[in-house]
């Protein structure tokens, strides 16, 4: 089976730019969340949906962050316009339906570098 | 105050020996605890859950909770190199909320 699926995997760009990042989560599963990994800071959970509707954005550091999920199989999580602060590991994870989200799958991470 | 502290480590122990990570928190409401693996640039990987109070074993890992003291840990057996990660626990709320420790990065000696 595969597992959650994020692209891109290593995404550079310039401060004042757009930066779009997606995710696949496993299918089946109903809940999905993003979550940003820093040294500094760790892992901080953003925003996470259930069946397609935000449930808590309270994480979003403020309004240059923006999240969706149009379907089940798709999310986005978009910076605008990016900053160098922004630069940090992005991880999408999702849960099967029945359950606490405690059992989480994360995907691969996507790189993100803001010159 | 974070709702979830953890040592950072780095923790180094030769191969074999008896590793103890740890974490505290300050939120009474923490109903789930988890201890989540995390290879080097890979996303985290869910090793154990435990509700409520209480232990919990499987194969070389027992998780540990103790709520009267707001603490909880996980103990690995026998650590092998292939052990060797950063270690995050995180606590669910009732609200289905997440937080995650810093974590601790555990280097297992062969």
């Amino acid at each position: 089976d595969a597992g959650v699926i994020q692209s891109p995997r290593h995404e550079v760009t310039e401060m004042g730019q757009e930066v779009t990042l997606r995710c696949k989560p496993i299918s089946g599963h109903d809940y999905l969340f993003w979550y940003r990994q820093t040294m500094m800071r760790g892992l901080e959970l953003l925003i996470y949906f259930n069946n397609n509707v935000p449930i808590d954005d309270s994480g979003m550091p403020e309004d240059r962050f923006s999240a969706k999920m149009p379907n089940a199989s798709f999310s986005t999580l978009k910076i605008q316009p990016s900053e160098p602060r922004d630069s940090a590991v992005y991880f999408c994870a999702s849960s099967p339906p029945g359950t606490v989200s405690y059992e989480q799958y994360f995907g691969p991470g996507t790189r993100l570098t803001v010159t | 105050q974070k709702e979830v502290e953890q040592d950072p480590g780095p923790l180094s122990v030769p191969e074999g020996a008896i590793v103890s990570l740890n974490c505290t928190y300050s939120n009474s409401a923490f109903q789930y605890f988890m201890w989540y693996r995390q290879y080097s640039r890979k996303g985290p990987e869910l090793l154990m859950y435990t509700y409520s109070s209480g232990n919990k074993e499987d194969g070389r890992f027992t998780a540990q909770v103790d709520k009267s003291s707001k603490y909880i840990s996980l103990f690995i057996r026998d650590s092998q190199p292939s052990d060797s990660a950063t270690y995050l626990c995180a606590m669910l709320n009732n609200f289905n909320k997440f937080y995650f420790g810093s974590g601790t990065k555990l280097n297992v000696k062969p």
